[in-house]
């Protein structure tokens, strides 16, 4: 079975330019989720979706963060403009809801240095 | 605000002898789950293991298990017959809720434990 889907893997910019970072969900997953990691703050949620809705966008840094679930089986995140200070390991994962203990599987994650 | 603790910066362990990675949490909830996962070098998170806060039994999957200490609010990782291929970053996360319709989804990482297998 496919897991999490995500592209580009390597995403080398310039500061100010857009990067558009995407993301495919597990087959019939309906939580999706965005992580950020960095060395200095670790693992922490930018937002997630229930069945393609945002539920919570408070870990999204400012404005020049955006995200969108336009179906099922495709999520982007958007940083316009970039800067230095965004780059970092951004990871997409995806879960299904259960009665008790769903899991969240990553993706391999996308490395962004923004120069 | 809900928290995961881990102390051990790094740990070293000889091959095929047994490792704990401590973990422990603080919630208000009574209802959360805790979970345990792997990043080797090449970056990707590996689910390992997961714990209700209700579950009465300590959770097993092959080699992992968690050791989960309600009252004193734990729930270290124990790695048994240590292998090379375990050396890697090792993060225990816990999320609100149990699950289903009620739950927010939201995962609170610890800054996570180099664990060092030696041959």
């Amino acid at each position: 079975d496919a897991g999490v889907i995500q592209s580009p893997r390597h995403e080398v910019t310039e500061m100010g330019q857009e990067v558009t970072l995407r993301c495919k969900p597990i087959s019939g997953h309906d939580y999706l989720f965005w992580y950020r990691q960095t060395m200095m703050r670790g693992l922490e949620l930018l937002i997630y979706f229930n069945n393609n809705v945002p539920i919570d966008d408070s870990g999204m840094p400012e404005d020049r963060f955006s995200a969108k679930m336009p179906n099922a089986s495709f999520s982007t995140l958007k940083i316009q403009p970039s800067e230095p200070r965004d780059s970092a390991v951004y990871f997409c994962a995806s879960s299904i809801a259960r009665p008790f203990g769903e899991t969240q599987y990553f993706g391999p994650g996308t490395r962004l240095l923004v120069l | 605000a809900q928290k995961i603790t881990q102390t051990q910066p790094g740990m070293f362990v000889q091959e095929k002898e047994a490792v704990t990675l401590d973990c422990t949490y603080d919630t208000s909830d009574q209802s959360y789950g805790l979970f345990w996962y792997k990043q080797p070098s090449s970056g990707e998170m590996i689910f390992l293991i997961y714990q209700g806060s209700y579950d009465e039994q300590n959770a097993t999957e092959g080699r992992y298990s968690l050791n989960f200490q309600k009252a004193r609010k734990s729930a270290n990782l124990v790695i048994s017959a240590s292998q090379l291929g375990d050396s890697a970053m090792y993060f225990c996360a816990m999320r609100e809720g149990q699950g289903g319709s009620s739950n927010t989804g939201k995962l609170i990482f610890g800054q996570g434990t180099t664990l060092q297998v030696k041959p």
